[in-house]
């Protein structure tokens, strides 16, 4: 079972480029959501989405997009790096969005943006 | 506003002694959920427990168990037996209704020594 998996693990993107994160998951889970890791801010929600055609922002969506076309995928799309982007990437999901629901996290992205 | 509150950026312990981590949190929900989740050095997020705000009694996992104050607003990490593998960041994090978003707080970097 490879529960939540994030491609790539590490990239390194120039200022202005644009690019995707991609995260797969295979426990059919309806609720996923985007974090972003900073050092002393913990993780912040960028986007998240309760089923498939459904979006949201988070606390931190701006110059991020996301769309979910399928139950399984959910990919974070950078619009024009910037160096602020430079973070860890985390991708979660959980089979509902009920209170006692664990969430499950991908292994991160690390990004850097030059 | 924060809503998640970790004072503690850093901790050393010994080997074998018990360590308690402090969080605090903030919601005027009165249906919510605290749980924690250890990050080691590899990057990854584990879930180590939950507590909901309706449960009578504190969370407990095995090593871990959960000091859970209502009124003080507060859910302290225990982990008793301290061993070296427990060097980690630990996160707390709160989910304040049924739409499934998690907010964290900036994580106690823990240190276990022998």
């Amino acid at each position: 079972n490879a529960g939540v998996t994030q491609t790539p693990k590490f990239q390194v993107l120039k200022t202005g480029q644009s690019m995707t994160l991609q995260c797969a998951q295979d426990m059919n889970h309806e609720y996923m959501s985007w974090y972003r890791q900073d050092p002393g801010m913990g993780l912040r929600l960028i986007h998240y989405s309760v089923g498939a055609g459904i979006t949201d922002q988070g606390e931190v969506p701006n110059g991020y997009n996301v769309s979910r076309s399928t139950t399984e995928d959910f990919p974070l799309r950078l619009l024009s790096a910037a160096p602020s982007q430079t973070s860890v990437y985390f991708c979660a999901s959980s089979y509902s969005t009920e209170l006692n629901t664990e969430a499950f996290f991908g292994q991160g992205t690390r990004l850097t943006v030059v | 506003a924060q809503k998640i509150t970790q004072t503690q950026p850093g901790m050393f312990v010994q080997e074998k002694e018990a360590v308690t981590l402090d969080c605090t949190y903030d919601t005027s929900d009165p249906s919510y959920g605290l749980f924690w989740y250890k990050q080691p050095s590899s990057g990854e997020m584990i879930f180590l427990i939950y507590q909901g705000s309706y449960d009578q009694q504190n969370a407990t996992e095995g090593r871990y168990s959960l000091n859970f104050q209502k009124a003080r607003k507060s859910a302290n990490l225990v982990i008793s037996a301290s061993q070296l593998g427990d060097s980690a960041m630990y996160f707390c994090a709160m989910r304040e209704n049924s739409w499934g978003k998690l907010q964290f707080g900036a994580g106690t970097q823990v240190v276990v020594t022998p």
